[in-house]
């Protein structure tokens, strides 16, 4: 069975950093593309960053360019995102999620873990 | 990139009514590389249809998808309890891949 269970969320001050990582289950990490999703408080779904599967092809959102990076360990089967300079809209439950299929390096996500709440404030 | 807009924004049936959710973008979008998603309120979103049309594992035939180009729709042909939830489309022929904003399937 797929599993991928978010940790690392919590309150943190403007400006301020948090990692964020998914420990992923039930299927060869290493052979798929990954990435994180966010979803503000009862608002819609923010694509964040994707990997590739061999620490190649990563891509990040405008919105989150030069703050965030994103990485996996595949020997972990761990996929992080290391988030820097945080801001009051970066509020959101950040999911992480398998893309089984790309074109062009643009996926779609099959499995998502259940999020993990990241709340900026001061 | 591509701009999805969701219709209608809430759709207010009773259990047994068929759902018809349109998902239009902004320009076409390639190879119909669509997906649809359904979120119950503190849950994970599930995949329902990818390319445009296809059953994702495990989901009930009476949900499908259809379109091409510019205008995709789901179409969930009787609604079962467990069905009422918000529902996205999302695209992945461009990037960055873009979500609509949703559509909220309530009971009447």
């Amino acid at each position: 069975e797929v599993q991928l269970v978010e940790s690392g969320g919590g309150l943190v001050k403007p400006g301020g950093s948090l990692r964020l990582s998914c420990a992923a289950s039930g299927f060869t990490f290493s052979g798929y593309y990954m990435n994180w999703v966010r979803q503000a408080p009862g608002k819609g779904l923010e694509w964040v960053s994707s990997i590739g599967s061999i620490n190649t092809y990563i891509y990040y959102a405008d919105s989150v360019k030069g703050r965030f990076t994103i990485s996996r360990d595949n020997a972990k089967n761990s996929l992080y995102l290391q988030m820097n300079s945080l801001r009051a809209e970066d509020t959101a439950v950040y999911f992480c999620a398998r893309d089984p299929y790309c074109d062009g390096g643009t996926c779609y996500s099959d499995y998502w873990g259940q999020g993990t709440l990241v709340t900026v404030s001061s | 990139e591509i701009v999805l807009t969701q219709s209608p924004g809430t759709l207010s049936l009773s259990p047994g009514e068929r759902a018809t959710l349109s998902c239009r973008a902004s320009q076409s979008v390639s190879s119909s590389n669509l997906v649809w998603y359904q979120q119950k309120p503190g849950q994970a979103p599930r995949l329902l249809i990818y390319g445009a049309s296809r059953r994702a594992t495990g989901i009930p035939d009476r949900f499908s998808g259809s379109g091409s180009g510019t205008d995709f729709t789901l179409t969930i042909s009787r609604l079962e309890p467990e069905d009422f939830a918000v529902y996205y489309c999302q695209q992945y022929g461009s990037s960055p891949r873009t979500f609509g904003q949703g559509t909220k399937v309530e009971i009447k």
